[in-house]
């Protein structure tokens, strides 16, 4: 079992650049999570994956920022023209499709952390 | 409005038991409350989930009361290494966003 695993671990980018992370779930799990963690906060969900279906996204979660996921595998997010604001952690979750999302055990990656200079 | 609430912190020392509450006063009717602990530089760690009443496993045990206003994170003999952040997950009725975790207790275990 290799987990969840999130590339790159760390990234320092420019105001206004665009960056992309990516996210290996663990390989028989259909569903796959993205959060965003700040300093001291619980993780913020931004959007999860069943399959390659993106079944929800959060209405916090602005135009500039996508996520994929192709033949429901592995798991991209991008952000497009970063702000200061979009530093934090990023974490990729995921788990094998149980009632509902609230039921699922998610297995977390070590998450990716974004400073936008 | 706070969606779940939860202590900032707590403090207790090696062999007590620790009890960390969360208040999610909007849960969902039919979701589930998950709870998780999360070390520095690491994601979240599954530790218990359930829907009403007690859960127990093999590391803590989980108290939600009938109106499912609250749950209790029960932590038995905890050692220095059950320093971490402990957070609830739970569903909330009528929100955008469908998965909320709390703020987290930030739980210090002393020799």
């Amino acid at each position: 079992d290799t987990g969840v695993s999130q590339n790159p671990r760390h990234k320092i980018t420019k105001r206004g650049q665009n960056v992309t992370f990516r996210c290996d779930p663990i390989s028989e799990h259909n569903r796959l999570y993205w959060y965003r963690q700040t300093l001291g906060q619980g993780p913020e969900f931004l959007t999860y994956f069943q399959n390659e279906a993106q079944l929800e996204k959060s209405r916090l979660l602005s135009d500039r920022f996508s996520a994929e996921r192709p033949k429901g595998s592995f798991s991209t997010l991008e952000i497009q023209r970063t702000e200061q604001g979009d530093s934090a952690m990023y974490l990729c979750a995921s788990s094998l499709e149980g009632v509902g999302p609230s039921t699922d055990t998610q297995y977390f990656g070590p998450g990716t952390r974004l400073t936008v200079l | 409005l706070a969606k779940t609430t939860q202590p900032i912190s707590m403090d207790s020392y090696e062999g007590q038991e620790v009890n960390i509450t969360c208040s999610h006063n909007n849960i969902a009717t039919n979701d589930y409350i998950t709870w998780y602990q999360q070390f520095p530089s690491q994601g979240p760690r599954f530790i218990i989930q359930g829907y009403k009443t007690k859960v127990t496993n093999e590391v803590a045990s989980l108290f939600i009361p009938a109106d499912r206003k609250s749950s209790t994170l029960s932590l038995p003999r905890v050692s220095l290494s059950d320093t971490a952040v402990y957070y609830c997950l739970v569903v909330l009725s009528g929100g955008y966003n469908k998965l909320i975790f709390g703020a987290g207790t930030r739980l210090a275990v002393h020799p």
